[in-house]
């Protein structure tokens, strides 16, 4: 157990929808980082927040938007979702200076 | 642009064999090598690690193998067992671990 919890574990919903990913990170970890993890990408950076601010951005879409909240938990938000937002996803949060440890996952079916 | 190249996407390993799983990367300003162990409807879990002023590090039956001049580092999985069948990552980031790139991922299946 990497001490890291997402909810849902996993999530269905239509296409044109709006779905919100939480992530609760190791205690004293101020780092968090979200990932999308497909078949056919791998595990792709979406965006990392340190302290509620916003540090690193990777290849996040615009209908993606995250947010970290004063108590260091963490959201993601997928609007307007399409078929091929089906995915794995992951949150992780470090420590300054340490290395990254996973969540679960949330699964997300868009049909 | 794949910056951290993995090969191979899939492996299978007699019990007692030797698992090789081989990273190469462009980036020179990478400095943080973590290879990540996933088993099905699991996160990654990190498994070991290696920074550039290091040749080679081991954990117990893990090795992973740096070799800083042709930029290459590879994973070795002694008396590799059923247990170890998961999906490998191997990454590599700069300074503060603030993004970490991750290679395409190696299936390996470890047969009795």
């Amino acid at each position: 157990d990497s001490g890291v919890t997402q909810t849902p574990k996993h999530l269905i919903t239509a296409t044109g929808q709006r779905v919100t990913l939480r992530c609760s990170p190791r205690s004293g970890d101020l780092s968090v980082y979200w990932y999308q993890q497909s078949l056919d990408q791998g595990l792709q950076f979406l965006i990392h927040y340190y302290n509620g601010e916003e540090r690193a951005k990777g290849n996040i879409l615009e209908r993606f938007s995250a947010q970290q909240f004063p108590d260091l938990h963490s959201e993601l938000n997928l609007s307007s979702l399409e078929l091929g937002d089906s995915a794995l996803y992951f949150c992780a949060s470090s420590a300054i200076g340490d290395t990254q440890y996973f969540g679960p996952g949330t699964r997300l079916t868009v049909l | 642009q794949q910056q951290v190249k993995q090969s191979p996407q899939s492996l299978i390993v007699q019990k007692g064999g030797i698992s090789i799983i081989n990273c190469a990367y462009e980036n020179t300003a990478f400095d943080y090598f973590p290879w990540y162990q996933q088993f099905p409807g699991k996160g990654p879990a990190l498994l070991i690690a290696i920074r550039p002023d290091v040749s080679e590090k081991k954990e117990g039956r893990f090795t992973i193998s740096f070799n800083k001049s042709a930029k290459q580092f590879s994973l070795h999985i002694m008396d590799s067992q059923p247990g170890d069948s998961a999906t490998y990552f191997c990454a590599a980031s700069t300074g503060g671990y603030q993004k970490v790139t991750f290679g395409i991922g190696t299936k390996l299946q470890v047969i009795p």
